[in-house]
């Protein structure tokens, strides 16, 4: 079966520093990857998604970035967290076509 | 732009009684729609899926109705127990769109001892 890994669990981590959050997928191959991010209270906000290795689509301008580096490794980045950064960052992979998503735990975020 | 949003922000229902969870979207061109359970400090859970080409789909204890005439989604949980109390998304997408999901702002349902 399929399974999802993301980590950390939790991060904090000060304004300014870089940020390295990484998921990877197993029992699947070539699967849809997506980086969503969700403020408290709210729905998921789309941040990147990838349908193959080095393809990455941003929805949102920000300072974050996203790279897959293998098929089943989807990596989240910063250079230099903002406050704003602060939130609940999930991973989440596909089959592609009319198949649903599955998520990871999540890594919830925090920035002082 | 387009969205997906639902009545009610809150839900309260007995333990045992069904509950019905409610979702509008707005994009005629989704052909596709997913429900998911998020617990506290966890990612959404895939519920059920419906696609267009159906008005009903029935899962175990969940049953996701679409009406594509007034664009709109609902979820019903029969016989609701305590484990269901969580926050409940609706998503849609379309073709053409690599499956990026819409999201809705999510429903709180509490199932009252």
């Amino acid at each position: 079966s399929q399974t999802i890994h993301q980590w950390p669990a939790t991060l904090v981590q000060p304004v300014g520093s870089p940020l390295s959050l990484e998921c990877t997928v197993e029992g699947t191959s070539n699967p849809n990857l997506y980086w969503y991010r969700q403020a408290a209270g709210r729905g998921l906000q789309l941040l990147f998604y990838s349908v193959g290795i080095g393809q990455i689509s941003s929805e949102v301008p920000q300072n974050l970035s996203a790279s897959r580096p293998q098929d089943r490794q989807f990596i989240l980045s910063s250079k230099k967290l903002l406050l704003s950064d602060s939130g609940f960052y999930l991973c989440a992979w596909s089959a592609g076509g009319s198949q649903p998503q599955h998520f990871g735990d999540g890594t919830r975020l925090s920035i002082l | 732009g387009e969205s997906v949003g639902l009545h009610l922000p809150t839900l309260s229902v007995q333990e045992g009684d069904n509950s019905i969870i409610n979702c509008a979207y707005s994009n005629s061109a989704s052909d596709y729609f997913i429900w998911y359970k998020q617990e506290s400090g966890k990612g959404p859970q895939f519920i059920i899926d419906i696609r267009s080409n159906m008005d009903k789909r029935q899962g175990q204890r969940v049953t996701v109705l679409l009406n594509k005439t007034v664009k709109h989604l609902s979820l019903q949980i029969a016989a609701t127990q305590p484990g269901d109390s969580a926050v409940y998304f609706c998503a849609e997408t379309y073709s053409g769109s690599a499956r990026q999901l819409t999201f809705g702002s999510g429903t709180q349902l509490t199932v009252l001892p």
